[in-house]
């Protein structure tokens, strides 16, 4: 079964600082996702990326940057963070030959103050 | 783009009884689909996914319908316990080959003993 970590599981951060969040994915998957859940919307698609190398913006991009290092590995950084970006982040992956599934971490909860 | 409406935002029902959720989308091009469930503080975990046109998948101790035609998918617990108490989550894929999903805003189901 896939297997997707996220670092760290909760955060705290100042209005203005920068913020990264890891992900970690063990099953070769050529694709990963940032997603963000708030209460009202479900899950919004951030950044996604197809291999290492690669970031695509997704729906909600604005105030977000990606990175894809390796095959494994993908974050999402907060340069400057907002309140507005307090919310609970999912990392996901997947393969096209899988039907399109994803499969997902355990989530980041961020607190901006 | 998708769109995908999901009903209704909150259900509670009795220990035994039946719980529809249902989610119509808007591409008639969409090609997989999927349900997903989250449990309180906890990731979300991949229920069932389906992708024939007028498919009822059976799981334990739920079906997924999918009608293409009216561009419909439902998932009903048969005979809801405490345990099924979570928030549940329809994804439709954007195309065929992308690996991207739209997400439906989620139901939040309380099984009542």
């Amino acid at each position: 079964e896939a297997a997707v970590t996220q670092s760290p599981r909760n955060k705290v951060a100042v209005t203005g600082g920068k913020v990264t969040l890891s992900c970690n994915q063990t099953n070769n998957h050529n694709n990963m996702y940032w997603y963000r859940q708030d209460t009202g919307h479900g899950l919004r698609l951030i950044h996604y990326s197809y291999g290492a190398g690669s970031t695509e913006k997704g729906d909600i991009p604005d105030g977000y940057k990606a990175s894809r290092p390796s095959q494994e590995n993908f974050s999402l950084i907060l340069e400057l963070a907002t309140p507005s970006q307090t919310s609970v982040y999912f990392c996901a992956s997947g393969d096209i030959g899988d039907q399109d599934t994803q499969y997902f971490g355990p989530g980041t909860r961020l607190l901006v103050l | 783009g998708e769109q995908v409406e999901q009903r209704p935002p909150h259900l509670s029902v009795r220990e035994g009884d039946s719980a529809v959720i249902t989610c119509t989308y808007t591409d008639p091009n969409s090609y997989y689909f999927f349900w997903y469930k989250q449990e309180p503080g906890a990731s979300l975990q991949l229920l069932m996914k389906v992708f024939s046109s007028t498919e009822i998948n059976e799981g334990q101790g739920f079906t997924v319908l999918l009608n293409k035609k009216d561009k419909r998918l439902s998932l009903n617990l048969t005979a809801a316990h405490p345990g099924d108490s979570a928030a549940y989550f329809c994804a439709v894929s954007v195309s065929s080959n992308t690996n991207k999903v739209v997400f439906g805003t989620g139901t939040r189901l309380q099984v009542l003993p």
